[in-house]
Protein backbone atom coordinates (compact mmCIF):
# COMPACT_ATOMS: atom_id res chain seq x y z
CA UNK A 1 0.00 0.00 0.00
CA UNK A 2 1.96 3.82 -0.97
CA UNK A 3 2.27 5.80 1.74
CA UNK A 4 -0.21 8.86 0.41
CA UNK A 5 -3.04 7.84 -1.65
CA UNK A 6 -5.06 10.34 -4.04
CA UNK A 7 -7.80 10.01 -6.57
CA UNK A 8 -6.64 8.85 -9.67
CA UNK A 9 -8.36 11.71 -11.73
CA UNK A 10 -8.04 13.50 -13.92
CA UNK A 11 -10.85 15.77 -13.38
CA UNK A 12 -11.99 17.62 -16.39
CA UNK A 13 -14.54 20.73 -14.78
CA UNK A 14 -15.15 23.95 -16.30
CA UNK A 15 -14.87 27.43 -15.17
CA UNK A 16 -16.82 28.26 -11.75
CA UNK A 17 -16.89 24.76 -10.94
CA UNK A 18 -16.16 23.40 -7.33
CA UNK A 19 -14.12 20.24 -7.35
CA UNK A 20 -13.01 18.23 -4.26
CA UNK A 21 -9.76 16.45 -3.99
CA UNK A 22 -9.38 13.42 -1.90
CA UNK A 23 -5.99 11.84 0.11
CA UNK A 24 -5.12 9.08 2.97
CA UNK A 25 -2.29 8.50 4.34
CA UNK A 26 -0.76 5.15 6.17
CA UNK A 27 1.13 6.41 8.97
CA UNK A 28 -0.31 7.83 11.91
CA UNK A 29 2.36 9.36 13.09
CA UNK A 30 2.58 11.64 10.29
CA UNK A 31 2.82 15.35 11.98
CA UNK A 32 2.55 17.78 9.18
CA UNK A 33 0.05 17.78 6.20
CA UNK A 34 0.45 19.56 2.89
CA UNK A 35 -1.24 20.18 -0.67
CA UNK A 36 1.39 20.99 -3.31
CA UNK A 37 0.97 22.36 -6.91
CA UNK A 38 2.92 21.24 -9.81
CA UNK A 39 2.61 22.39 -13.15
CA UNK A 40 3.33 20.27 -16.21
CA UNK A 41 7.73 19.90 -15.97
CA UNK A 42 8.17 22.17 -12.94
CA UNK A 43 8.87 22.01 -9.28
CA UNK A 44 6.11 21.78 -6.88
CA UNK A 45 5.11 24.60 -5.43
CA UNK A 46 3.55 24.62 -1.64
CA UNK A 47 -0.14 25.65 -2.05
CA UNK A 48 -0.93 25.44 1.77
CA UNK A 49 -0.55 23.59 4.84
CA UNK A 50 -3.57 21.26 6.02
CA UNK A 51 -4.36 22.07 9.53
CA UNK A 52 -6.52 19.79 12.06
CA UNK A 53 -8.78 22.36 12.54
CA UNK A 54 -9.90 22.81 8.71
CA UNK A 55 -8.15 25.95 7.16
CA UNK A 56 -9.30 28.33 4.14
CA UNK A 57 -6.98 30.36 1.79
CA UNK A 58 -9.05 32.07 -0.58
CA UNK A 59 -10.84 29.71 -2.78
CA UNK A 60 -9.08 26.70 -1.43
CA UNK A 61 -10.36 24.82 1.50
CA UNK A 62 -7.92 22.36 3.55
CA UNK A 63 -9.55 19.71 5.57
CA UNK A 64 -7.93 16.83 8.03
CA UNK A 65 -9.31 14.30 9.85
CA UNK A 66 -6.99 12.40 11.93
CA UNK A 67 -8.98 9.58 13.07
CA UNK A 68 -9.30 8.77 9.72
CA UNK A 69 -5.85 9.55 7.92
CA UNK A 70 -8.20 11.60 5.41
CA UNK A 71 -7.11 15.01 3.85
CA UNK A 72 -9.47 16.88 1.35
CA UNK A 73 -8.56 20.14 -0.66
CA UNK A 74 -11.55 21.98 -1.83
CA UNK A 75 -11.32 24.77 -4.51
CA UNK A 76 -13.93 27.08 -5.00
CA UNK A 77 -14.87 28.86 -8.16
CA UNK A 78 -11.83 27.08 -10.45
CA UNK A 79 -10.34 29.15 -13.19
CA UNK A 80 -8.31 28.14 -16.03
CA UNK A 81 -5.21 29.45 -14.22
CA UNK A 82 -5.74 26.13 -11.61
CA UNK A 83 -5.62 23.57 -13.99
CA UNK A 84 -2.29 21.88 -12.45
CA UNK A 85 -1.77 18.62 -11.01
CA UNK A 86 -2.70 19.03 -7.13
CA UNK A 87 -0.13 16.66 -4.68
CA UNK A 88 -1.15 15.43 -1.46
CA UNK A 89 1.94 15.35 0.95
CA UNK A 90 2.53 14.27 4.56
CA UNK A 91 6.17 14.32 6.89
CA UNK A 92 7.19 10.95 7.39
CA UNK A 93 7.78 10.77 11.29
CA UNK A 94 11.63 11.40 12.09
CA UNK A 95 12.80 14.28 12.49
CA UNK A 96 14.22 15.37 9.22
CA UNK A 97 10.94 16.99 7.65
CA UNK A 98 10.74 14.27 5.05
CA UNK A 99 8.19 14.65 2.97
CA UNK A 100 6.07 11.77 1.33
CA UNK A 101 4.05 12.93 -1.71
CA UNK A 102 0.83 11.27 -3.44
CA UNK A 103 1.15 10.27 -7.22
CA UNK A 104 -1.09 13.58 -7.93
CA UNK A 105 -4.59 14.55 -8.64
CA UNK A 106 -4.48 16.20 -12.29
CA UNK A 107 -7.08 19.24 -12.90
CA UNK A 108 -8.08 20.64 -15.79
CA UNK A 109 -10.01 23.31 -16.20
CA UNK A 110 -11.89 24.77 -19.55
CA UNK A 111 -13.74 27.62 -20.50
CA UNK B 1 13.41 35.08 -0.01
CA UNK B 2 14.03 31.45 0.39
CA UNK B 3 15.39 30.86 -3.71
CA UNK B 4 16.49 27.48 -4.17
CA UNK B 5 18.63 27.04 -7.83
CA UNK B 6 19.70 23.87 -9.21
CA UNK B 7 22.40 23.48 -12.33
CA UNK B 8 22.40 22.03 -15.23
CA UNK B 9 18.02 22.39 -16.18
CA UNK B 10 18.62 19.80 -18.13
CA UNK B 11 21.08 17.31 -19.02
CA UNK B 12 21.80 14.77 -21.79
CA UNK B 13 24.58 12.23 -21.78
CA UNK B 14 25.57 8.84 -22.84
CA UNK B 15 24.88 5.11 -21.28
CA UNK B 16 27.87 4.91 -18.75
CA UNK B 17 28.97 8.29 -18.11
CA UNK B 18 28.59 10.42 -14.95
CA UNK B 19 26.60 13.35 -14.17
CA UNK B 20 26.82 15.93 -11.48
CA UNK B 21 23.85 18.18 -10.33
CA UNK B 22 24.05 20.94 -7.93
CA UNK B 23 21.55 22.15 -5.65
CA UNK B 24 22.64 25.71 -3.61
CA UNK B 25 20.08 27.61 -1.30
CA UNK B 26 20.76 30.75 -2.88
CA UNK B 27 19.68 33.54 0.34
CA UNK B 28 19.98 30.88 3.28
CA UNK B 29 21.41 28.13 5.20
CA UNK B 30 20.14 24.68 4.19
CA UNK B 31 21.24 22.31 7.43
CA UNK B 32 19.22 19.78 5.71
CA UNK B 33 19.09 18.87 1.71
CA UNK B 34 16.39 15.97 -0.12
CA UNK B 35 16.59 15.00 -3.32
CA UNK B 36 13.72 13.23 -4.95
CA UNK B 37 13.17 11.58 -8.45
CA UNK B 38 10.06 11.48 -10.24
CA UNK B 39 9.50 9.65 -13.79
CA UNK B 40 6.77 10.73 -16.11
CA UNK B 41 3.19 10.55 -14.43
CA UNK B 42 4.41 9.35 -11.50
CA UNK B 43 4.84 11.09 -7.74
CA UNK B 44 8.07 12.34 -6.67
CA UNK B 45 10.30 10.13 -4.60
CA UNK B 46 12.33 10.59 -1.93
CA UNK B 47 16.05 9.38 -2.37
CA UNK B 48 18.05 10.97 -0.02
CA UNK B 49 18.49 13.01 2.77
CA UNK B 50 22.03 14.73 3.52
CA UNK B 51 22.82 16.94 6.14
CA UNK B 52 26.04 19.38 5.93
CA UNK B 53 29.22 17.89 7.01
CA UNK B 54 27.80 14.14 7.43
CA UNK B 55 26.88 11.15 5.16
CA UNK B 56 23.87 10.97 3.55
CA UNK B 57 20.56 8.56 4.28
CA UNK B 58 19.18 6.63 1.46
CA UNK B 59 16.01 5.63 1.56
CA UNK B 60 15.06 1.93 0.82
CA UNK B 61 15.38 0.71 -2.98
CA UNK B 62 17.90 3.71 -3.91
CA UNK B 63 21.96 2.31 -4.35
CA UNK B 64 23.96 5.14 -2.18
CA UNK B 65 26.99 3.48 -4.59
CA UNK B 66 25.02 5.03 -7.98
CA UNK B 67 23.72 7.61 -6.73
CA UNK B 68 26.58 9.58 -4.66
CA UNK B 69 25.34 12.72 -2.65
CA UNK B 70 27.93 15.53 -0.55
CA UNK B 71 26.67 18.60 1.14
CA UNK B 72 29.65 20.25 1.62
CA UNK B 73 28.60 23.05 2.62
CA UNK B 74 25.44 24.40 4.08
CA UNK B 75 24.68 25.79 0.52
CA UNK B 76 25.42 23.44 -1.56
CA UNK B 77 24.23 19.55 -1.98
CA UNK B 78 25.55 17.92 -4.80
CA UNK B 79 24.29 14.73 -6.51
CA UNK B 80 26.16 12.43 -9.12
CA UNK B 81 24.25 10.10 -11.03
CA UNK B 82 27.29 7.11 -11.84
CA UNK B 83 27.42 4.94 -14.69
CA UNK B 84 24.54 6.19 -15.75
CA UNK B 85 21.49 4.20 -17.71
CA UNK B 86 18.87 5.06 -19.83
CA UNK B 87 16.40 3.65 -16.90
CA UNK B 88 18.08 6.65 -14.58
CA UNK B 89 16.94 8.99 -16.91
CA UNK B 90 14.40 11.32 -15.11
CA UNK B 91 13.12 14.68 -13.67
CA UNK B 92 15.19 14.78 -10.54
CA UNK B 93 14.49 17.62 -7.98
CA UNK B 94 16.17 18.96 -4.98
CA UNK B 95 14.93 20.86 -1.97
CA UNK B 96 16.59 22.72 1.11
CA UNK B 97 15.02 22.76 4.89
CA UNK B 98 16.33 26.13 7.08
CA UNK B 99 15.57 23.74 10.01
CA UNK B 100 12.29 26.11 10.42
CA UNK B 101 10.09 23.75 9.17
CA UNK B 102 9.90 25.34 5.23
CA UNK B 103 11.19 23.06 2.82
CA UNK B 104 11.79 24.99 -0.63
CA UNK B 105 12.50 23.50 -4.01
CA UNK B 106 14.65 23.39 -6.69
CA UNK B 107 13.32 23.95 -10.36
CA UNK B 108 14.58 20.33 -11.19
CA UNK B 109 17.23 19.04 -13.64
CA UNK B 110 15.83 16.61 -16.47
CA UNK B 111 18.48 13.95 -16.88
CA UNK B 112 17.74 12.06 -20.41
CA UNK B 113 20.42 8.53 -20.55
CA UNK B 114 21.30 7.78 -24.20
Amino acid sequence: RKEVEQDPGPFNVPEGATVAFNCTYSNSASQSFFWYRQDCRKEPKLLMSVYSSGNEDGRFTAQLNRASQYISLLIRDSKLSDSATYLCVVNRDGGYNKLIFGAGTRLAVHP
Amino acid sequence: GAVVSQHPSRVICKSGTSVKIECRSLDFQATTMFWYRQFPKQSLMLMATSNEGSKATYEQGVEKDKFLINHASLTLSTLTVTSAHPEDSSFYICSASDGGGGQYFGPGTRLTVT
